[in-house]
């Protein structure tokens, strides 16, 4: 596609729903990034993909959140058991394979626990 | 492990006035430098980069940045802003060879006409 999309931009859970927030890629960027961006956080790291080694899921705060990329191209990221510190904006970027490129960054989707 | 510094927050400034925000960073070796822009409503775009080169980078809509390696520093200026600069501001670094970009936590500019 033309630029990252995510789905769905807005979601609205009850505390303790499971959730899962979808990436779509532009075409032919192996890396895809996960962050979170919550007001007065600036953007937390939570996970990162790169072709076809093992993500760097450091960023992940806690055990309820976890992400797949399936076929090196679609990603979802998943949250069991939500909580309100959770709601957030979830932003997905991608980029092209090497240091020196720029990333970029989907509209996000805004996750409201409730 | 990298780290990025963005020690404004929030940013008021008139229309005219100049801008300068800081960025530090926390890597020895070589590193690749980011600022991107979050205009109201819209997603993060690349505001400039450096990778190699001249230090001083020119990015879009009459922004720059100076990368002082002695200071692991790479702030970000504009001698004139307007109106339409009002956005948060990201600072971000990849280094050591590693494709991963941290970011810094962002500094709100609010141009009052």
């Amino acid at each position: 596609g033309a630029g990252v999309s995510q789905s769905p931009s807005n979601k609205v859970t009850e505390k303790g729903k499971d959730v899962e927030l979808r990436c779509d890629p532009i075409s032919g960027h192996t890396a895809l990034y996960w962050y979170r961006q919550s007001l007065g956080q600036g953007l937390e790291f939570l996970i990162y993909f790169q072709g076809n080694s093992a993500p760097d899921k450091s960023g992940l705060p806690s055990d309820r959140f976890s992400a797949e990329r399936t076929g090196g191209s679609v990603s979802t990221l998943t949250i069991q058991r939500t909580q309100q510190e959770d709601s957030a904006v979830y932003l997905c970027a991608s980029s092209t394979p090497g240091q020196n490129t720029e990333a970029f960054f989907g509209q996000g989707t805004r996750l409201t626990v409730v | 492990a990298q780290s990025v510094s963005q020690h404004n927050h929030h940013v008021i400034l008139s229309e005219a006035a100049s801008l300068e925000l800081g960025c530090n960073y926390s890597y020895g070796g070589t590193v690749n430098l980011f600022w991107y822009v979050q205009y109201p409503g819209q997603h993060l775009q690349l505001l400039l980069k450096y990778f190699s080169g001249d230090p001083l980078v020119k990015g879009i809509k009459g922004f720059e940045a100076e990368f002082i390696k002695s200071k692991f520093s790479f702030n970000l200026r504009k001698p004139s802003v307007q109106w339409s600069d009002t956005a948060e501001y990201f600072c971000a670094v990849n280094s050591g060879g590693y494709q991963k970009v941290t970011f810094g936590t962002g500094t709100k500019l609010q141009v009052i006409p």
